[in-house]
Order: structure tokens, then C-alpha cells, then sequence
């Protein structure tokens, strides 16, 4: 079985850039989520979605961050303007009814 | 406000022995408990869970111990093996949050051979 896929890996950008990253969650799963984790920190939640539904967005500052699942399978996380705060690992995540999630390998991200 | 806390950030043991991870949390809505382990450059794989309607989980090496009234969870692993090396992350969740997980901020568990 595929595994949760991320791309990019890596990426740097300068701060007030914009940046996405992009998911493709194991097949079947209807659940998606994305976290971020700051070095030394556990991940933390950013968005939920349920097909191409959001569930909770709560913790997203939408004033720079967006994303979505249009077709409630492959995801995007969007940054912009990119803060020098937003450095992290940025990870997705999925599940259906009978599992745990799944997590990908992340993307980590530096703005400088 | 950290809602589940790991307060050891790290933990040698000698391989063969007993290596022990605590975690701590504050909501008393959570229900669920699991550990993910993550190795560098991987993302957090599941290793074992726990419902709070059970004291205890075993599966192999790996046992998770649930104390509700202290709040308190932890993970043995007996025997420690080299291999299992890796941050070990404690997280939870409530029935009515859709299985979101807050986690704690880690602990690494560095085997000695």
C-alpha cells in the first residue's frame, strides 16, 4: 500500500514570499490532515478536511495560510506572505473509519 | 496552554533493558491515547494506542499504561533495542473532535548498545 505522499521536501524562501505544498493521502482515505511542527515542538494541527469538506480550520491563521481538496483527494497548503515564524515541518496526514492517521514524510520549510 | 506534556525531552537506556516514556495531559475530554515514534527525515508512524475504557495495551515489546485519575500515561518497551532509537511522540484525542490529535512535544529515546 502507497504511503501518504508530500512534495517538496524541501523548500526555502525568503520572508513575503508564497509557497505551497502539495499532498496525495493513501488511497480510500476520506480524512486529511495538515499539521505543522516547529523544531522542538510536536506537530500541531492546522486543518481538517472530510472528502473536500473542512471540518475545523480553527487553528489556520487565514490571513496568510489557505488551503484545500477540491476533489477530496489530493491537498494543497498555501503560505502568503511567507514570516520568518512559519519555518517548519509541514505535515499531511490521513485516515479512514479504521486506522490511525497516516502521516508523510513533511515538507520542511525555511523563510529567510 | 500545552494540553499533553512530555516532560523528558530525552532518555538513554542500555540496550536489553526497560526504556519508559511518560506523558502527562490536562483535558479531561480526551479519551484516546496513542504513541508515534518518528525517525529523522520520516514523518510519525503509529506505534500503539489506548482507549480510556482500558488500564493497559500490549503489543509485543511495546506496552502503554493509562492512569485516568493522575492523568497519566506512559510506554514501556522491554526489551530496549538499539533500532528503537527515534523521538517517540505522545498524543490524544476526544470522541467529538474528530480524532484530531493534540500531541506532546517528544521525547528521545536513544538505545546504547
Amino acid at each position: 500500500e502507497a504511503g501518504v505522499a508530500q512534495s517538496p521536501r524541501y523548500k526555502i524562501i525568503e520572508k513575503r514570499q508564497s509557497v505551497a505544498f502539495w499532498c496525495n493521502p493513501i488511497s480510500g482515505h476520506a480524512t486529511l490532515y495538515w499539521y505543522q511542527q516547529i523544531l522542538g515542538q510536536g506537530p500541531k494541527l492546522l486543518i481538517q478536511f472530510q472528502n473536500n469538506g473542512v471540518v475545523d480550520d480553527s487553528q489556520l491563521p487565514k490571513d496568510r495560510f489557505s488551503a484545500e481538496r477540491l476533489k477530496g483527494v489530493d491537498s494543497t497548503l498555501k503560505i502568503q506572505p511567507a514570516k520568518l515564524e512559519d519555518s517548519a515541518v509541514y505535515l499531511c496526514a490521513s485516515r479512514n473509519s479504521n486506522t490511525e492517521a497516516f502521516f508523510g514524510q513533511g515538507t520542511r520549510l525555511t523563510v529567510v | 496552554d500545552q494540553q499533553v506534556k512530555q516532560n523528558s525531552p530525552s532518555l538513554s537506556v542500555q540496550e536489553g533493558r526497560i526504556s519508559i516514556l511518560n506523558c502527562d495531559y490536562t483535558n479531561s475530554m480526551f479519551d484516546y491515547f496513542l504513541w508515534y515514534k518518528k525517525y529523522p527525515a520520516e514523518g510519525p508512524t503509529f506505534l500503539i494506542s489506548i482507549s480510556s475504557i482500558k488500564d493497559k495495551n500490549e503489543d509485543g515489546r511495546f506496552t502503554v499504561f493509562l492512569n485516568k485519575s493522575a492523568k497519566h500515561l506512559s510506554l514501556h518497551i522491554v526489551p530496549s533495542q538499539p533500532g528503537d532509537s527515534a523521538v517517540y511522540f505522545c498524543a490524544a484525542s476526544g470522541t467529538r473532535s474528530a480524532r484530531q490529535l493534540t500531541f506532546g512535544s517528544g521525547t528521545q529515546l536513544t538505545v546504547l548498545p
